[in-house]
């Protein structure tokens, strides 16, 4: 069970921001959102995480809403390279602390 | 540089034969994790281990078999017994079964033939 809903696939135009978007209404207090991207065939690689708060690294921002039901991964400036499919991931205690990946959504960033 | 070292990329083998993939991380981390990924599809969880000598069967374990007897390291074996092998599999590690984001390696595509 992902216990995440995300869009199949978006597209993105190069220099744009992608947004991202990701449901997940069932989560519980001390469960955590991952974001995870994927090239073709290769192995997963992280992007970024959070509980409550908005977070931002080098690669992303997240923004989780109030109500923690929904959250968004922004990638301020899409690149081609960008192109990958994107795993939200809900983790904690009443997950057995296992992340669960669905099929993600599929990015293409245009030129 | 740390990281998590798969071996083979690439690997054939004809029905009703065993097959063994090689995963080794040098990150430290006491939590190993196999998962299987289908075309299209997401990852699906085989096993995983949180400590030498202890492992746990995940969404989908039969037909497969693990080891842990050091702490760099988690092969899996893919037995005849599992019905429809070809697939991506992806070994992973984090910190700790409880902290720490999913580290993975780059895979091993298995054709069955």
């Amino acid at each position: 069970d992902a216990k995440t809903t995300q869009p199949t696939s978006m597209d993105c135009a190069e220099g744009r921001a992608a947004n991202l978007p990701c449901n997940h209404s069932t989560i519980s207090g001390n469960e955590y959102v991952y974001w995870y991207r994927q090239i073709h065939s290769q192995g997963p690689q992280y992007i970024i995480h959070g509980l409550k708060n908005n977070e931002t690294n080098e690669m992303a921002s997240l923004i989780i809403t109030e109500d923690r039901k929904s959250s968004t991964l922004i990638l301020p400036h899409a690149t081609l390279r960008d192109t990958a499919v994107y795993y939200c991931i809900v983790r904690g205690l009443y997950t057995g602390n296992q992340f669960y990946f669905g099929t993600g959504t599929s990015l293409t960033v245009i030129p | 540089d740390g990281g998590i070292t798969q071996s083979p990329k690439y690997l054939f083998r004809k029905e009703g034969q065993n097959v063994t993939l090689s995963c080794e991380q040098n990150l430290n981390h006491d939590a190993m994790y196999w998962y299987r990924q289908d075309p299209g599809q997401g990852l699906r969880l085989i096993y995983y281990s949180q400590i030498v000598n202890d492992f746990q069967k995940g969404d989908i374990a039969e037909g497969y078999s693990v080891s842990r007897e050091k702490k760099e390291s988690f092969p899996l074996t893919v037995t005849s017994a599992q019905k429809n092998p070809t697939a991506f599999y992806l070994c992973a590690s984090t910190r700790s079964l409880t902290t720490g984001e999913l580290f993975f390696g780059e895979g091993s595509r298995l054709t069955v033939l």
